[in-house]
C-alpha cells in the first residue's frame, strides 16, 4: 500500500527565513508525485507534478524536486501570503487514487 | 471557465441518518473523484467515477456509494452515518482517469455528525 509521510506537522517562519519541506514516499510504481495547498476552509490546490527522479520544477518561491525516496518543496524568501498547508501526494498503478500525506501547516510571519 | 462547486458547504446531521453530497465538474472535466477530509488529516480517496461508473475505489465501507450523470455531475451518498463520518468531503475533477494526476478542487461540504 502506498503511503506518505510529511515532515514537519508544522513549521513557523519568519519573512523571507528560507526553509524546505519533506516528503517521504513509498509506492510500487511511481506514476507522479504531487505539491497541492491548502488555505482554511478551501480545497487543495493544485502546485507541482514529478515525474522521475532528478526532477524539479519552479513556481515564484517554491521550488519542487524529487528523488526516488522523497520530495522536497524549497520555499525561498516566503511572505505572509505563503502561509497555508502543504500537502505531498503520490500516485502509483491504477490511475485513479491518489495517496495524501498529512501535510505540513506553513505560518510566515511578518 | 467555471471551477469545481459543491453543495451544501456545511451541515449537521445526527448517528444513522443518511446524506447526498452533490458536485459540479469544471467545464471539460469528464472524471470526479471524491475524499473525505478528517480534521488535521490528509485527504483520502473514496472513490472515482467516470463514465457514470464507479472506477476505483478506496477503503471505504458500501454505505458510501454515488452516482455521476450525463452532464459529469456527481453525487456522494452515505447511509447509516456513524460520528466519525464527520469530516470535510471534497470533490475533484480532471480531464480523464488517465489524466486524474491533476485535480481540481471544489472547496468541500463539512459534515458534522452528533
Amino acid at each position: 500500500e502506498d503511503q506518505v509521510t510529511q515532515s514537519p506537522e508544522a513549521l513557523r517562519l519568519q519573512e523571507g527565513e528560507s526553509s524546505s519541506l519533506n516528503c517521504s514516499y513509498t509506492v510500487s510504481g511511481l506514476r507522479g508525485l504531487f505539491w497541492y495547498r491548502q488555505d482554511p476552509g478551501k480545497g487543495p490546490e493544485f502546485l507541482f507534478t514529478l515525474y522521475s527522479a532528478g526532477e524539479e520544477k519552479e513556481k515564484e518561491r517554491l521550488k519542487a524536486t524529487l528523488t526516488k525516496k522523497e520530495s522536497f518543496l524549497h520555499i525561498t524568501a516566503p511572505k505572509p501570503e505563503d502561509s497555508a498547508t502543504y500537502l505531498c501526494a503520490v500516485q502509483s498503478g491504477g490511475y485513479q487514487k491518489v495517496t495524501f500525506g498529512t501535510g505540513t501547516k506553513l505560518q510566515v510571519i511578518p | 471557465e467555471t471551477g469545481v462547486t459543491q453543495s451544501p458547504t456545511h451541515l449537521i446531521k445526527t448517528r444513522g441518518q443518511q446524506v447526498t453530497l452533490r458536485c459540479s465538474s469544471q467545464s471539460g472535466h469528464n472524471t470526479v473523484s471524491w475524499y473525505q477530509q478528517a480534521l488535521g488529516q490528509g485527504p483520502q480517496f473514496i472513490f472515482q467515477y467516470y463514465r457514470e461508473e464507479e472506477n476505483g475505489r478506496g477503503n471505504f465501507p458500501p454505505r458510501f456509494s454515488g452516482l455521476q450523470f450525463p452532464n459529469y455531475s456527481s453525487e456522494l451518498n452515505v447511509n447509516a452515518l456513524e460520528l466519525d463520518d464527520s469530516a470535510l468531503y471534497l470533490c475533484a475533477s480532471s480531464l480523464g482517469p488517465e489524466a486524474a494526476n491533476v485535480l481540481t478542487f471544489g472547496a468541500g461540504s463539512r459534515l458534522t455528525v452528533l
